[in-house]
C-alpha cells in the first residue's frame, strides 16, 4: 500500500538494550513525525523532520533518545540504554508539508521487560 | 503556550443518541483545529479539520474562537463510532508539530 510503514510492528526487549525503529514515509511527503502513545498520556510528540532543515528535536524526553532521517526519506528512531518507562507505542507520521494533515503508520508497540 | 484539553477521558451514549466530545485550547495565534480517530486495531486517522467546514461520518465540529473551543458533534451516534478520539492543534501557518489532547473514549451501546 501507499501508507506510512513502520517496523517492527512489535519489540519486546530486556532493560538497558538498545532499540531501532524504522519508519518509511508516504513517498513525496517532506514533513516526518515521530510520537509516542502511552496509556493515560496521550500522544506525546517526539521529533519532526522537514525537508533538509534541522529537525525540531524538543519533544524528545532524554539524551538516550535520537532520530535521523536518510535521504529525505526513510527515518529511525533509535532508543539506547532502554528504561522500563520507555515501554509504549511508538507513531510515525508524514505529510506533504509541515501544515498538511498527517498520515500515520500502525505503530511500533514496545516492550521493555 | 499553546494547549489541547479534552475534559472527558471516557464517554458513553446509546445508539441514535446525541454526542460531543469537547475539546479546548489555548493559543495566542490564529491555530488550525483537527479531530482524529483511532478505531479498535486500526491506525490513527484524520476525522475532519476546521478549514474543511465540512462533515465526515455526520460529524462536524465548529472553531469557536471566543470560546477557544472544536466540540466533535454528532446528532445519532452508531455503534461503529465507538473509538478513541483525538483533538489537535497546528499553530496556524507555521510549520511544525501538532499538539494533541489526552484523547477521549467514546463508547455507543446499542
Amino acid at each position: 500500500g501507499a501508507g506510512v510503514s513502520q517496523s517492527p510492528s512489535n519489540k519486546v526487549t530486556e532493560k538497558g538494550k538498545d532499540v531501532e525503529l524504522r519508519c518509511d514515509p508516504i513517498s513525496g511527503h517532506t514533513a516526518l513525525y515521530w510520537y509516542r502513545q502511552s496509556l493515560g498520556q496521550g500522544l506525546e510528540f517526539l521529533i519532526y523532520f522537514q525537508g533538509n532543515s534541522a529537525p525540531d528535536k524538543s519533544g524528545l524526553p532524554s539524551d538516550r533518545f535520537s532520530a535521523e532521517r536518510t535521504g529525505g526519506s526513510v527515518s529511525t528512531l533509535t532508543i539506547q540504554r532502554t528504561q522500563q518507562e520507555d515501554s509504549a507505542v511508538y507513531l510515525c507520521a508524514s505529510s506533504p508539508g509541515g501544515n498538511q494533515p498527517q498520515h500515520f503508520g500502525d505503530g511500533t508497540r514496545l516492550s521493555i521487560l | 503556550a499553546q494547549r489541547v484539553t479534552q475534559p472527558e477521558k471516557l464517554l458513553s451514549v446509546f445508539k441514535g443518541a446525541p454526542v460531543e466530545l469537547k475539546c479546548n485550547y489555548s493559543y495566542s495565534g490564529s491555530p488550525e483545529l483537527f479531530w482524529y480517530v483511532q478505531y479498535s486495531r486500526q491506525r490513527l486517522q484524520l476525522l475532519l479539520r476546521h478549514i474543511s467546514r465540512e462533515s465526515i461520518k455526520g460529524f462536524t465540529a465548529d472553531l469557536n474562537k471566543g470560546e477557544t473551543s472544536f466540540h466533535l458533534k454528532k446528532p445519532f451516534a452508531q455503534e461503529e463510532d465507538s473509538a478513541m478520539y483525538y483533538c489537535a492543534l497546528h499553530r496556524g501557518s507555521t510549520l511544525g508539530r501538532l499538539y494533541f489532547g489526552r484523547g477521549t473514549q467514546l463508547t455507543v451501546w446499542p
